[in-house]
C-alpha cells in the first residue's frame, strides 16, 4: 500500500523556467513532509520540509506548498538550473512518534540548458 | 563536518549467506534509521534506533536485524540472503526521535545477491 505517491516518473524543463513536482499522500496521520534530491551513486540529500501546520515553506529557489484538504504537496523550483537534474523524492512522517519516513517512488527531473 | 558514512560501498554475496552493513551517524546525532531501496522505488523503512533502543520496525522479515552501539553507530544484519535482498541499503541519522526531525542520509551500500 503506497501511502505517498508521485505519479509523474519524469519531468523535463527548460533552464530558467519553473519546475513543479507533485506528490499525493493518503495517510491523514502524516504531519511532516520532506523533499529529497538524489544523484546517482549518492544517498538522498535533504532539500526542504514543511510541517502540517503550515501551507508554504520557502528556501531560496525552492518552495514547498501543502494542501492538507487535498492531501497534496508540491515542490516549486524557480529558476530551474541544469544542476537541479536529479531524482526527487517526496517523503512523509506521522505524528505517532517515530520519524520513519514513507517515500514516494520519485520523479526524475531533467533541466535542459 | 563529516556526514553519514556507510561501509562497505559495494558488496556481492551468495544466496544463503549473511551480511553486516555499518553506519556512522553525523556527530551529535543520536538516532539512526535503515532503509532499503530497490531499483525504481523509493526507500523503504527497515529499522530505527534512538539511544540504542529500537524505536521502529518496518515490514521486513526476521532475517533482518540491527543494533546501535554506545557511540551511536549502527549495524544492519541480514541472514539467509535471498536474491530479492539485492538493493541499495541507506542509513540516515537525525538529532532526535520524532516526526519533525529531518533525516540525513549516507551514500548507501549496494548489495548484490547472486
Amino acid at each position: 500500500d503506497q501511502q505517498v505517491k508521485q505519479n509523474s516518473p519524469s519531468l523535463s524543463v527548460q533552464e530558467g523556467r519553473i519546475s513543479i513536482l507533485n506528490c499525493d499522500y493518503t495517510n491523514s496521520m502524516f504531519d511532516y513532509f520532506l523533499w529529497y534530491k538524489k544523484y546517482p551513486a549518492e544517498g538522498p540529500t535533504f532539500l526542504i520540509s514543511i510541517s502540517s501546520i503550515k501551507d508554504k515553506n520557502e528556501d531560496g529557489r525552492f518552495t514547498v506548498f501543502l494542501n492538507k484538504s487535498a492531501k497534496h504537496l508540491s515542490l516549486h523550483i524557480v529558476p530551474s538550473q541544469p544542476g537541479d537534474s536529479a531524482v526527487y523524492f517526496c517523503a512523509a512522517s506521522a505524528r505517532t512518534g517515530a520519524n520513519n519516513l514513507f517515500f514516494g517512488t520519485g520523479t526524475r527531473l531533467t533541466v535542459i540548458p | 563536518d563529516a556526514g553519514v558514512t556507510q561501509s562497505p560501498t559495494h558488496l556481492i554475496k551468495t544466496r544463503g549467506q549473511h551480511v553486516t552493513l555499518r553506519c556512522s551517524p553525523i556527530s551529535g546525532h543520536k538516532s539512526v534509521s535503515w532503509y532499503q531501496q530497490v531499483l525504481g522505488q523509493g526507500p523503504q523503512f527497515i529499522f530505527q534506533y534512538y539511544e540504542k533502543e529500537e524505536r521502529g520496525r518496518g515490514n521486513f522479515p526476521d532475517r533482518f536485524s540491527a543494533r546501535q552501539f554506545p557511540n551511536y553507530s549502527s549495524e544492519l544484519n541480514v541472514n539467509a540472503l535471498l536474491l530479492g535482498d539485492s538493493a541499495l541499503y541507506l542509513c540516515a541519522s537525525s538529532t532526535a526521535w520524532g516526526s519533525s526531525y529531518e533525516q540525513y542520509f549516507g551514500p548507501g551500500t549496494r548489495l548484490t545477491v547472486t
